[in-house]
């Protein structure tokens, strides 16, 4: 089962809005990671969030983390067309274990 | 410096063949993992490489192997292919296993025909 799962599945918005998309997790973790993905293209590193982090920013990123409630948000403040694409977390499936994706939220930004 | 990358771009293969792709890692990175991703679906950890070892493997067939060389390339080989194996394939690298940030080749793209 999926450790990582991403919410809404899909997100539709105007140029200039906030997009809001949530991440779950199921076990303990030391960082969990956000990533943007174009059309089926290679995966972009976004931004990694320690586990004794509560809030990193990073350019219009902004990432929270609540490892009581083991979720996650990531926040793009004031949208633009070339945000479109498809959003995962990456988070570590436990010890020893594979690091795992979730399904993604895909975000659509219209003009 | 070149980030990670991936061979061939494309290719498409008939069921029962078999399949090499190649990754080569960012400067610097010792850690190599493959992931699968069908259309419309998130990436799928196949198994990760560390130190020339398989460390962790994702729920996945021993029909997909790997190696990792000494310079931490890193091949993936699928054997007896299905037509469900058709997908990209995405090469990560990163530093210490995993615990940093993983940087994404562009992936190759398999088609079973």
């Amino acid at each position: 089962s999926q450790q990582g799962e991403e919410d809404p599945q899909a997100l539709s918005i105007q140029e200039g809005e906030n997009a809001t998309m949530n991440c779950s997790y199921k076990t303990s973790i030391n960082n969990l990671q956000w990533y943007r993905q174009n059309s089926g293209r290679g995966l972009v590193h976004l931004i990694l969030i320690r586990s004794n982090e509560r809030e990193k920013h990073s350019g219009r990123l902004r990432v929270t983390l609540d490892t009581s409630k083991k979720s996650s948000s990531l926040l793009i403040t004031a949208s633009r067309a070339a945000d479109t694409a498809s959003y995962f977390c990456l988070t570590p499936g436990g010890a020893g274990t594979a690091l795992i994706f979730g399904k993604g939220t895909t975000l659509s930004v219209s003009s | 410096d070149a980030g990670v990358t991936q061979s061939p771009t494309h290719l498409i293969k008939t069921r029962g063949q078999q399949v090499t792709l190649r990754c080569s890692p960012k400067s610097g990175h010792d850690t190599v993992s493959w992931y699968q991703q069908a259309l419309g679906q998130g990436p799928q950890f196949i198994f990760q490489y560390y130190e020339e070892e398989e460390r962790q493997r994702g729920n996945f067939p021993d029909r997909f192997s790997g190696h990792q060389f000494p310079n931490y390339s890193s091949e993936l080989n699928v054997n007896a292919l299905l037509l469900g194996d058709s997908a990209l394939y995405l090469c990560a690298s990163s530093k210490g296993q995993g615990r940093y940030e993983q940087y994404f080749g562009p992936g190759t793209r398999l088609t079973v025909t």
